[in-house]
């Protein structure tokens, strides 16, 4: 399939260690954050989100941390596995306006290596 | 979340000719999106689409060029108009399921050459 990372920043870890994928986001009103998970040839695959009352929220072997002082986002993988390789995109959206599209950030290409 | 399919899951067209890509999902959802993801990029969002009323289009895209449909809660279509190689991209279909959360169809690759 074709790939979605030729132009994405490149994360590699090594197979069983832990990876931390940064986002910045641009609106200071979001209120709510997504991660996605895109394989090669397929849609965006929902992974984690956090809203803005909370700075941290725990999934299975994923954490999502907002520093909403400095708009920033993080995902944690824990043991990376080789079916975690993939673009990772952080995704915001402000809900005071109603119902409204995500903002995506730029996205991040994790490499595990075996 | 929610079963969402799209047809065609590929396609390669001349330029100035259109594309309409159809979007199903499993279950009824008010809020349906588009949104384009060109060559090693992130994604972008189209349009909102709600059934009933028009689509509300993002600044840089205009309805003459992505003319939207959402005749019932299961369904709608994207069509590309008047197409020219820098329309080649992957375009996605969303839906909105709870709080704001958001899944995603598998995509429609679109090659316009």
């Amino acid at each position: 399939g074709e790939s979605v990372g030729l132009h994405l920043p490149t994360l590699s870890v090594q197979e069983g260690d832990n990876s931390i994928i940064n986002c910045a986001y641009s609106n200071s009103a979001s209120d709510y954050f997504i991660w996605y998970k895109q394989e090669s040839g397929k849609g965006p695959q929902f992974i984690i989100d956090i809203r803005s009352n909370m700075d941290k929220r725990q999934g299975q072997r994923v954490t999502v941390l907002l520093n909403k002082t400095v708009k920033h986002l993080s995902l944690q993988i824990a043991a990376t596995q080789p079916g975690d390789s993939a673009v990772y995109f952080c995704a915001e959206s402000y809900s005071g306006g109603g119902a409204d599209g995500l903002t995506f950030g730029k996205g991040t290409h994790l490499i595990i290596q075996p | 979340s929610a079963v969402i399919s799209q047809k065609p899951s590929r396609d390669i067209c001349q330029r100035g000719t259109s594309l309409t890509i159809q979007c199903q999902v499993d279950s009824q959802v008010t809020m349906m999106f588009w949104y384009r993801q060109q060559p090693g990029q992130s994604l972008t969002l189209i349009a909102t689409a709600n059934q009933g009323s028009e689509a509300t289009y993002e600044s840089g895209f205009v309805i003459d060029k992505f003319p939207i449909s959402r005749p019932n809660l299961t369904f709608s279509t994207l069509t590309v108009s008047n197409m020219s190689p820098e329309d080649s991209s992957i375009y996605l279909c969303s839906v909105e399921r709870g709080y704001n959360e958001q899944f995603f169809g598998p995509g429609t690759r679109l090659t316009v050459l």
